[in-house]
C-alpha cells in the first residue's frame, strides 16, 4: 500500500532562515508528487508538482522541491522564509495511471517568527 | 471565483442525525474526490467519481456514508446516523483527467461537529 511520511511535524524558524521539509513515500511504481499548503483559515492550495523530467521543480512563492528517485523523497525547500509562510504543508502522491486519488502525509506545521 | 465550492462550511449536528454536504467542482472538471481530514492529520481519501460514475470507495466509507454525482456536475455526501467519530473536515477536490496529469484542486471544506 502507498504511504507518505513527513518527518517534521512542527517547525519553528525565524524570518530569513532556510527551510527544508522532508517527505518520503512508499510505492513501487511511478508516481506523481505534490506539495500543498494550507494557510490559516484558508483551503488547501497547490504549491508545486512533479510529474517527470527535471527533478528540481519550482513552485509559487519561491518554493522548490527535489525528487530523488533512489531515496523515494520529495523534499520541499525555500532559501529564505517569510512570516507569511506560516502554514501547514502537506506532501502527497498518486500512482500514475490510476484513479488519481492522493495519499497525503500527516503534514508539517511551519511557524515563522518575525 | 471559479474554484471548488462546498456548502455548508460548518455543520453542527447531534449524534444520530443525518447530514448532507454539497460540492460544486470547477467547471468542466470530470473527476471529483471526497476526502476527510481530522486534526493533526493529512486528508484521507473517501471516494472518487469520474463524471457520474462512482469508481472507487475507501474502506473508510462505511455503509452510513453515501455519495452521489447525479449529472456529473455537483456531488453530495450524506452521512446517516452520525457518530461523534464522524467529526472532521470533509474536503472535496476536482480535476480534469487529461490536463495537468489530473492535478486536484480543493474546496474550502465542510467542518462537521457531532455532539
Amino acid at each position: 500500500a502507498q504511504s507518505v511520511s513527513q518527518h517534521n511535524h512542527h517547525v519553528i524558524l525565524s524570518e530569513a532562515a532556510s527551510l527544508e521539509l522532508g517527505c518520503n513515500y512508499s510505492y513501487g511504481g511511478t508516481v506523481n508528487l505534490f506539495w500543498y499548503v494550507q494557510y490559516p483559515g484558508q483551503h488547501l492550495q497547490l504549491l508545486l508538482k512533479y510529474f517527470s523530467g527535471d527533478p528540481l521543480v519550482k513552485g509559487i512563492k519561491g518554493f522548490e522541491a527535489e525528487f530523488i528517485k533512489s531515496k523515494f523523497s520529495f523534499n520541499l525547500r525555500k532559501p529564505s522564509v517569510q512570516w507569511s509562510d506560516t502554514a501547514e504543508y502537506f506532501c502527497a502522491v498518486n500512482a500514475r495511471g490510476n484513479t488519481g486519488k492522493l495519499i497525503f502525509g500527516q503534514g508539517t506545521t511551519l511557524q515563522v517568527k518575525p | 471565483d471559479t474554484g471548488v465550492s462546498q456548502d455548508p462550511r460548518h455543520k453542527i449536528t447531534k449524534r444520530g442525525q443525518n447530514v448532507t454536504f454539497r460540492c460544486d467542482p470547477i467547471s468542466e472538471h470530470n473527476r471529483l474526490y471526497w476526502y476527510r481530514q481530522t486534526l493533526g492529520q493529512g486528508p484521507e481519501f473517501l471516494t472518487y467519481f469520474q463524471n457520474e460514475a462512482q469508481l472507487e470507495k475507501s474502506r473508510l466509507l462505511s455503509d452510513r456514508f453515501s455519495a452521489e454525482r447525479p449529472k456529473g456536475s455537483f456531488s453530495t455526501l450524506e452521512i446517516q446516523r452520525t457518530e461523534q467519530g464522524d467529526s472532521a473536515m470533509y474536503l472535496c477536490a476536482s480535476s480534469f483527467a487529461k490536463r495537468e496529469r489530473g492535478t486536484q484542486y480543493f474546496g474550502p471544506g465542510t467542518r462537521l461537529t457531532v455532539l
